[in-house]
């Protein structure tokens, strides 16, 4: 049973570029979570999905950032116009129905901006 | 807004020794707290998790204490090993969120 994945590992994109990060959750789980987490830093949460809706976004910044989860296919995180300060390595972490609690997460996105 | 410290920041044992990191947390309405390991390089995993009904609960060689009314919890791991060396996250979640609010991590280095 593959856990949660996540591509590309590592992305570099140049100021204003786009960064798009996807997250395929566990098998059988229908709720993904993003997290930030800066150099030094604990994470922090961003977003959480469930399957074509968005539950709760208060961590995601105002501008420039959007989430989704389609019905078909991965999670995606959009970074438009990307500065310096979105370096940083962005998880996602997903959850049965019902279970909240457990999380489980991916190996994480490390996105670098020039 | 909610918040959860951590300390140590750092942290260094010989192999064999415990370690103990220390969390106290914010949100009275907080009532689930798990704990993480960070390899370099990975995603966090989680090693142990406790309930706010539940003071203390042990897998091996980790434990983990909460004291509700001081709002703290705390991760105990006893006959330390190299393979312990990580960064370890506790984080809280409040009944009726699903939002996990991370501390900032304790590198634990466990020397042989």
């Amino acid at each position: 049973n593959a856990g949660v994945m996540q591509n590309p590992r590592h992305l570099v994109r140049r100021r204003g570029q786009e960064a798009r990060l996807r997250c395929s959750p566990m098998k059988g789980h229908s709720h993904v979570y993003w997290y930030r987490q800066l150099p030094e830093e604990g994470l922090k949460f961003m977003v959480y999905l469930q399957k074509e809706n968005i539950i709760d976004e208060s961590g995601m910044p105002k501008e420039r950032f959007s989430a989704e989860f389609p019905k078909e296919g991965p999670s995606i995180l959009r970074i438009q116009q990307v500065v310096r300060g979105d370096s940083a390595a962005y998880f996602c972490a997903s959850s049965p129905e019902g279970r909240p609690d457990t999380q489980y997460f991916g190996p994480g996105t490390r996105l670098t901006v020039l | 807004g909610e918040n959860v410290e951590q300390h140590p920041s750092t942290l260094s044992v010989q192999e064999g020794d415990s370690a103990v990191i220390k969390c106290t947390y914010s949100d009275s309405a907080s009532n689930y707290f798990p704990w993480y390991k960070q390899e370099l390089g990975r995603g966090p995993q989680l090693i142990i998790d406790i309930r706010s009904n539940v003071g203390e609960k042990k897998d091996q060689r980790i434990a983990v204490t909460l004291n509700k009314t001081a709002k703290h919890f705390s991760l105990h791991i006893t006959e330390t090993q190299p393979e312990d060396s990580a960064v370890y996250f506790c984080a809280a979640r409040t009944s009726g969120t699903y939002k996990y609010i991370f501390g900032t991590g304790t590198r634990l280095k466990v020397l042989a």
